[in-house]
């Protein structure tokens, strides 16, 4: 199956400005997740979407499913160091069971 | 809960040697995977096993053998490692879809 493509690949920031990653699928998505990887950490779920138009907010990060399940985004309202890491968005086929990973987006917050 | 356990954390291969990577979870998820993360780049699926008893190829199976050998443990074999197979291996455990991820395994091939 075609993997998922996600833009941009790096993303260097000043703290305090907003940043958006986002997520492109040749196929319609069943659902879509988003997880965050720490430096030296393993990656930890932030959310999954699987409305056509859903949006969902956690604090200052807002998911975005579009409207075709082709796409999806993340944004991030006033980084802050804590936010650095790598964001990858993820799809499941075959009932939610195959997960596999787009190609993530490194978050570099500058002081 | 310790949530999904993975031994060893760091192990060091000869080219041509085989090992098993050993995973565990304690919260009774049916769904359990094997990823790959080389420096710099996404996660890949090697295998993964939607139920106990069953396991499936994903992304990138060639070299690998997987074992569930029960519905706590997964595990990864490495039958003859090449230097191909240097890596960051991460077990996951899911249920409805969300994914546990241990912390990793980080293996070297010489």
């Amino acid at each position: 199956g075609q993997q998922v493509m996600q833009i941009p690949q790096y993303q260097h920031v000043q703290e305090g400005e907003d940043f958006t990653t986002y997520c492109n699928s040749s196929t319609t998505l069943s659902n879509i997740q988003w997880y965050k990887q720490r430096p030296g950490g393993h990656p930890v779920f932030l959310i999954q979407l699987v409305k056509s138009g859903e949006v969902k907010k956690q604090k200052r990060l807002t998911f975005q499913f579009g409207e075709a399940k082709k796409n999806s985004s993340l944004h991030i309202t006033a980084t802050q160091t804590t936010d650095v890491g790598t964001y990858f968005c993820a799809k499941g086929t075959g009932g939610y069971q195959k997960v596999t990973f787009g190609t993530g987006t490194k978050l570099q917050v500058i002081p | 809960n310790a949530g999904v356990t993975q031994t060893p954390k760091f192990q060091v291969l000869k080219t041509g040697q085989s090992m098993t990577l050993q995973c565990a979870q304690d919260m009774n998820h049916n769904s359990m995977y094997w990823y790959r993360q080389d420096p710099g780049m996404g996660l890949r699926l090697i295998y993964y096993s939607a139920s106990e008893g069953t396991t499936d190829k994903g992304e990138v199976p060639n070299g690998y053998n997987v074992s569930r050998l029960n519905k706590r443990e997964f595990s990864l074999r490495l039958e003859s490692a090449a230097p191909s197979q240097t890596s960051v291996y991460f077990c996951a455990s899911a249920e409805g879809g969300e994914l546990f991820f241990g912390s990793g395994t980080q293996l070297s091939v010489l």
